[in-house]
């Protein structure tokens, strides 16, 4: 069975610091992993996602993600934190088979203080 | 280009109550899911549309739920009753096909809660 385990509830970081939000998958084949944002009252936001190839992948408002295929990782990285960038981060995979099904983790709140 | 609509917002009904939710997806979008999302935890899926046939369904509770995606594109999702246990955020989302790569596009979401 294919699940995403983000390990914090919630990551602080002071804006201009870099930021990490961890993202851990288990499946049984290839994953798409993918990254998205949610503001309150608003619905998830795509930021960046992996396919296959270059295993850092940029993506919007400056985000990245690095794909570890031995460690089963794909952490969301910013250089320098934005208090605008306080919001929840869903990490989420899917496997490269048909008809399966997009897997959220539970969320991990990024709040950033100024 | 607008985004995915759904409506109502916000909707607070009595136990045992009948509740729909409206989604109308980004044009051309011939993908559609339905998502539940509980406080503190990430969506997850009940119902995937591709046009108007539901391809995957196996998490809908049928015995009360229920959807639709007539001419396969708006679709509406039903609860009939309402459980106090229902009360969640219900979010539509679409995408451009089926691909397991292509990203879904989220509309913000319908608040239900059951008192």
């Amino acid at each position: 069975a294919q699940s995403v385990a983000q390990p914090e509830d919630q990551v602080n970081v002071a804006e201009g610091n870099p930021l990490t939000v961890k993202c851990t998958y288990s499946v049984s084949g290839n994953p798409y992993l993918f990254w998205y944002v949610q503001y309150p009252n608003r619905g998830l936001q795509f930021l960046l996602k992996y396919i296959t190839g270059d295993n850092l992948v940029k993506g919007s408002y400056g985000f990245e993600a690095e794909f570890n295929k031995s460690q089963t990782s794909f952490h969301l990285k910013k250089p320098s934190a934005l208090v605008s960038d306080s919001a929840l981060y869903f990490c989420a995979v899917r496997v490269n088979q048909a008809g399966t099904a997009l897997i959220f983790g539970k969320g991990t709140t990024l709040s950033v203080s100024s | 280009e607008a985004g995915v609509v759904q409506s109502p917002r916000y909707k607070i009904i009595e136990k045992k109550q009948p509740v729909a939710f409206w989604c109308n997806p980004i044009s051309g979008h011939n993908t559609l899911y339905w998502y539940l999302q509980n406080l503190g935890q990430g969506p997850e899926l009940l119902i995937r549309y591709e046009n108007e046939e539901a391809v995957d369904d196996s998490q809908l509770p049928k015995d009360r739920f229920s959807a639709e995606r007539l001419k396969g594109v708006d679709s509406t999702l039903k609860i009939q009753p309402a459980e106090l246990g229902d009360s969640a955020v219900y979010l539509c989302a679409s995408s451009l096909g089926d691909r397991d790569w292509n990203e879904q596009f989220f509309g913000p979401g319908t608040r239900l809660t059951v008192l």
